[in-house]
């Protein structure tokens, strides 16, 4: 199957900080790709799509100015909370869109806790 | 907008019993999938589910699909601890999104 890393698993940073979380594809190209967010002990919510060289799309009530999205190439996409407060601390799951093949990957999960 | 529910959300079963989970959805799809999650950890796939009346089965799950009811089951044979665990449906919206369920939230007990 599909392999696809997150950096990092976990951080903890103070409120009004930026974070930065990877996602990488480690053995195909991704052209697409699903980043979710999951609160505690509740479902995983769509927040964007981002597509390799142009803009994510963003899932309504999502700020698209305080989670940036990257898809600089083809094996990287990032999202960076900006100015990060309590109410972002969340497991942030990426998932590649792999045409053609019916299971759905995911990354194992970036912890985010803002304090 | 499509709409996903599950039942029941929580669930503590008796090892060796059986039991189903259900996984409604609102609007027309063409594909659903079934996936675990274990604590503190990403997902897991289970099943994938394209046409009406799709059965697949792993061990002691077997999921199986009716598209006309908008209704998807996952079967828990002769269940063991092992399988504690939240379980998710997803259901294909549009081209590539997928809507989540609620989630069932499983505990085996020995």
């Amino acid at each position: 199957g599909a392999v696809v890393s997150q950096h990092p698993s976990w951080v903890i940073c103070k409120s009004g900080t930026s974070v930065k979380i990877e996602c990488r594809s480690l053995d195909f190209q991704a052209t697409t790709m699903f980043w979710y967010r999951q609160f505690p002990k509740q479902s995983l919510m769509l927040m964007a799509t981002s597509n390799e060289g142009s803009k994510a799309t963003y899932e309504q009530g999502v700020e698209k100015d305080k989670f940036l999205i990257n898809h600089a190439s083809l094996t990287l996409s990032t999202l960076t909370v900006t100015s990060a407060h309590p109410e972002d601390s969340s497991f942030y799951i990426c998932s590649p869109l792999l045409t053609g093949v019916e299971t759905q990957y995911f990354g194992p999960g970036t912890r985010l806790l803002v304090l | 907008e499509l709409k996903v529910e599950q039942n029941p959300l929580f669930l503590s079963m008796q090892e060796g019993k059986n039991y189903t989970i259900y996984c409604n959805y609102s609007t027309t799809s063409d594909r659903l999938y079934w996936y675990r999650q274990d604590p503190g950890k990403s997902l897991e796939s289970l099943f994938v589910l394209l046409s009406n009346g799709a059965v697949k089965q792993e061990g002691r799950l077997m999921a199986s699909l009716d598209t006309k009811a908008r209704l998807s089951t996952l079967h828990i044979t002769a269940a063991v601890h092992d399988l504690s665990a939240t379980y998710f449906c997803a259901v294909g919206s549009g081209t590539y999104k997928y809507i989540f369920g609620t989630g069932t939230r499983l505990k085996v007990l020995a």
